[in-house]
């Protein structure tokens, strides 16, 4: 059994498309979190959620909004995408929502824009 | 502010060997975790070993441990007998208890030869 599982995988779609990328945790965890890694392989963080609500939001285009309806999925959407958005996205969950719980990755969605 | 240094962009060891890779880190908090993620070319990022900052005892998990100088905010890992598998690149991770979130280094590509 997957513990942070994302679908799509693989991403392929053009510029201006918009589209989401969709993650699961069944860790029983409170607080859950989506990463890029760009193309040097980079790992920057872009959201954060604690019990649906919203805690880090790092300096990300309005283009992708967070979703999360309950706290075992949180969604990401990403409006009229560009060449840039390019990138690998993870999805993380950890237990207990404090900044020192170990934070544990989904498999990663490989996302690329023509 | 938080920062992940890893000095070594790439790293080759000759299977059943032992190599050392490099961490360097700063901050400003008393309480944080650091710690070492894997990532194979699957993409998938896998915990390898953390170290809770308050504790002097060095994290061991089977082949891999760490040296943790918290003076000179170092914190290496030791892989010993190195095997096939562990190609990959390894990156080097913090997250302080204000701060809320993983920050990495650049990573370093391990190559094992057999």
């Amino acid at each position: 059994d997957t513990a942070v599982s994302q679908t799509p995988k693989y991403l392929v779609t053009q510029m201006g498309n918009d589209k989401s990328i969709k993650c699961e945790q069944n860790l029983g965890h409170d607080t859950m979190y989506w990463y890029k890694q760009d193309s040097k392989k980079f790992l920057k963080i872009m959201f954060s959620y604690n019990n649906k609500e919203l805690i880090i939001n790092e300096t990300v285009p309005n283009r992708f909004s967070p979703k999360s309806p309950d706290k075992a999925h949180l969604n990401l959407h990403i409006n009229s995408l560009e060449l840039g958005d390019s990138a690998v996205y993870f999805c993380a969950s950890s237990q207990g929502g404090g900044p020192l719980n170990t934070i544990y990755f989904g498999e990663g969605s490989w996302l690329t824009v023509v | 502010a938080q920062t992940v240094t890893q000095s070594q962009p790439e790293m080759s060891v000759q299977e059943a060997e032992t190599v050392t890779l490099s961490c360097t880190y700063d901050t400003s908090e008393s309480d944080y975790y650091l710690f070492w993620y894997k990532q194979p070319p699957s993409r998938q990022m896998i915990l390898v070993i953390r170290q809770e900052a308050y504790k002097q005892q060095n994290a061991t998990e089977n082949r891999f441990s760490v040296n943790f100088q918290k003076a000179a905010k170092s914190f290496s890992l030791k892989i010993s007998d190195s095997q096939l598998g562990d190609a990959a690149m390894y990156f080097c991770a913090s997250v302080g208890r204000s701060q809320g979130n993983l920050i990495f280094g650049k990573g370093t590509k391990l190559s094992v030869k057999p």
